[in-house]
């Protein structure tokens, strides 16, 4: 099983700064990684496929990249609705389709 | 509009049973893989099942292998999961979501509660 590590635990950006978060692999998972954001209180959402596609109607200051076992997620200028859980996944070896245990982003 | 609405959540007891159902509209449902995860109360997100487009490939996690089906009707648009044998462990919102083996699971529905307990 793959087991996904993500980095801080919780993150603390003050509004318009630059947010940085990271997701590491337990073996390589080439490009086949995913971020989801869960606000509070609603279901996740898929930002980015593809280590850096972004989906469909996901703001341009959501960016994401890596490959192997390194990825990171960015946003570039930190908006209030961006509060959130944000979690990586992997899809490259499967069963299971493993996830990390999350990155809380608060504003500062 | 994309949809995808759970039902069937609710209270049992430990050793009980439960059918989760998903009901899918907005796209091409026949040809799409469909998938359940969970979230325990203040945990994070758990893959639970997976099952392919034509219900002939089916998926576990290794904690509900053995207990839990998951099941499709295209006629209907609608996937489904029999949970069996629950236990208190299996307490969480159980999400649906529009599986891919390109690119992540997308979208999600809202969720449906069980709760397993005495």
């Amino acid at each position: 099983e793959v087991v996904m590590t993500q980095s801080p635990g919780t993150l603390s950006v003050s509004p318009g700064e630059r947010a940085t978060l990271s997701c590491r692999a337990s073996q390589s998972v080439s490009s086949s990684l995913a971020w989801y954001q869960q606000r509070p209180g609603q279901a996740p959402r898929l930002l980015i496929y593809s280590a850096s596609t972004r989906a469909t109607g996901v703001p341009a200051r959501f960016s994401g990249s890596g490959s192997g076992t390194e990825f990171t997620l960015t946003i570039s200028s930190l908006q209030s609705e961006d509060v959130a859980v944000y979690y990586c996944q992997q899809y490259n070896n499967w069963p299971p389709y493993t996830f990390g245990q999350g990155t809380k982003l608060e504003i500062k | 509009e994309v949809q995808l609405l759970e039902s069937g959540g609710g209270l049992v007891q430990p050793g009980g049973s439960l059918r989760l159902s998903c009901a899918a509209s907005g796209f091409a449902f026949s040809s799409s893989a469909m998938t359940w995860v969970r979230q325990a109360p203040g945990k994070g997100l758990e893959w639970v099942a997976l099952i392919s487009a034509n219900g002939l490939g089916t998926y576990y996690a290794d904690s509900v292998k053995g207990r839990f089906i998951i099941s499709r009707d295209n006629s209907k648009n609608t996937h489904y999961l029999h949970m069996s044998s629950l236990r208190a462990e299996d307490t969480a919102l159980y999400y649906c979501a529009k599986g891919s083996a390109a690119s992540g699971f997308d979208p999600w529905g809202q969720g449906t509660l069980v709760t397993v307990s005495s």
